[in-house]
């Protein structure tokens, strides 16, 4: 398997809602990563989580909370979030040795908020 | 810091030309890596190439080719006899080195190519 899934494909919130982005894979891969992406922008990292532990935040709004049950999963809980939050949002994978090797990415959350 | 720059928006070109993608990048390292990445319509961010600071050795793969130029920063990337399934947002990017922990990749602006019929 060297896929990362994500669901659901298309969400649509409104600003009074809780939802959950949900990322799996299955390569052993040990970093798993959240990026948002608005149109016609490159994608920007939001969270990264190394060997299950939170190892960067980029100065992300606490509307946004992730969560890493375990090495093959990756949530991103929503809650109160705004209109400019909508946005295509991206989890990644790596080998333990971060980077170097590249990501594979899913094919993202489209994410639209009332 | 680092800086990945891509100056083409976008690109529009008619199948079977041959077509460049210019990526400048910034780091102060020595050891680094360079990607590029493709993203059709339907959103996914599709691998296409890793190389490391090391390597400047050119690479060819099918009809992608790629040209690694430390002396002036650049990893260009060109496809041969376009198609239009070549159709999408091709981004380079730059990661720093590094052994220990999740660091991260940063994305250049993203090149739009459109192959017309």
């Amino acid at each position: 398997d060297t896929e990362v899934t994500q669901t659901p494909k298309h969400l649509v919130m409104g600003m009074t809602n809780k939802k959950s982005l949900k990322c799996e894979q299955h390569m052993g891969h040990r970093a798993m990563y959240w990026y948002k992406q608005k149109a016609k922008k490159p994608p920007e990292l939001m969270f990264v989580y190394s060997y299950e532990k939170l190892s960067i935040n980029e100065s992300v709004p606490s509307r946004f909370s992730p969560e890493c049950p375990n090495s093959s999963l990756l949530n991103l809980h929503l809650h109160a979030l705004q209109p400019e939050d909508s946005a295509l949002y991206l989890c990644a994978s790596s080998q333990e040795d971060s980077s170097n090797y590249g990501y594979t990415f899913g094919s993202g959350t489209r994410l639209t908020v009332v | 810091a680092q800086k990945v720059t891509q100056a083409q928006t976008e690109i529009s070109v008619v199948e079977k030309e041959d077509v460049t993608l210019d990526c400048v990048y910034e780091t102060r390292d020595t050891t680094y890596y360079l990607f590029w990445y493709k993203q059709p319509p339907s959103g996914e961010l599709v691998f296409l190439i890793r190389r490391n600071s090391f390597d400047e050795q050119n690479e060819i793969s099918g009809r992608y080719s790629w040209n690694f130029q430390k002396s002036t920063s650049s990893f260009n990337f060109t496809i041969t006899a376009s198609q239009v399934v070549d159709s999408a947002v091709y981004f380079c990017a730059l990661s720093e080195a590094r052994y220990s922990s999740a660091s991260k990749i940063i994305f250049g602006s993203g090149t739009r190519l459109s192959i017309r019929p």
